[in-house]
């Protein structure tokens, strides 16, 4: 498996602030995605980030809102931008792993409450 | 719309028994499926994947795949007090994207 760093791991932020989320894997990989994972609900895919392009989002959520940067094959950002209460949630990035399956790891997340 | 549908719990096991976890999709495209464990507070860790229809083992686990019924089940055998977790279904359509259910909760009674 990979191994996945994310920063910062937990955050409090102001109503209309921005916080950009750091997603570090220890080797290359194709495929990096970002999940959200609100309170008590399973994960939701918000986008594909892709290395030399711009990211595939999701239906519900727009670039505005989450800006999203690929810039290698081991590193992405994920903003999360003028932030409201309901974007409390925990953010998650995963990779994808071909072994002798294609799979998903995910990092440890970060925990955002916006206040 | 591609749905995963888990049955959320919370499911109670005496210890060393049979924990049964059920999922069903709507996609009959999907190719691969998987079952990740979360533990409170932490990230989903991936425990089993199947792609063909009929059981794979590994070790206390079992993934059970029926692509006629859109049905995967997990099943842990032995239970133990640290398989208490939440239980995640994905389902992979072949396009490298994961639809996630929402999770079953199992608690196993020492």
């Amino acid at each position: 498996s990979a191994v996945i760093s994310q920063k910062p791991s937990r955050d409090i932020c102001q109503r209309g602030t921005s916080l950009t989320i750091q997603c570090q894997v220890d080797s290359q990989v194709t495929m990096m995605f970002w999940y959200r994972q609100q309170p008590g609900q399973s994960l939701t895919l918000i986008a594909t980030a892709n290395q030399g392009s711009e990211a595939t989002y999701e239906s519900g959520f727009v670039i505005d809102k989450f800006p999203i940067s690929r810039p290698n094959l081991t590193f992405s950002t994920l903003t999360v931008s003028n932030m409201s209460p309901e974007d409390s949630s925990i953010y998650l990035c995963s990779v994808d792993r071909t072994s002798d399956q294609e799979t998903q790891y995910f990092g440890p997340g970060t925990r955002l409450l916006v206040l | 719309q591609k749905e995963v549908e888990q049955n959320s719990g919370p499911l109670s096991v005496p210890e060393g028994a049979i924990a049964s976890l059920n999922c069903t999709y709507s996609d009959r495209g999907s190719q691969s499926f998987f079952w990740y464990r979360q533990y409170s507070g932490k990230s989903p860790e991936l425990i089993m994947f199947i792609y063909s229809n009929g059981d794979k083992e590994d070790g206390r686990f079992t993934a059970q795949l029926n692509k006629a019924s859109q049905y995967v089940s997990l099943l842990i055998r032995d239970s133990q007090p640290s398989d208490s977790a939440t239980y995640l279904c994905a389902v992979d359509n072949g396009g490298n994207q994961f639809y996630f259910g929402t999770g079953t909760s199992l608690t196993v009674i020492p």
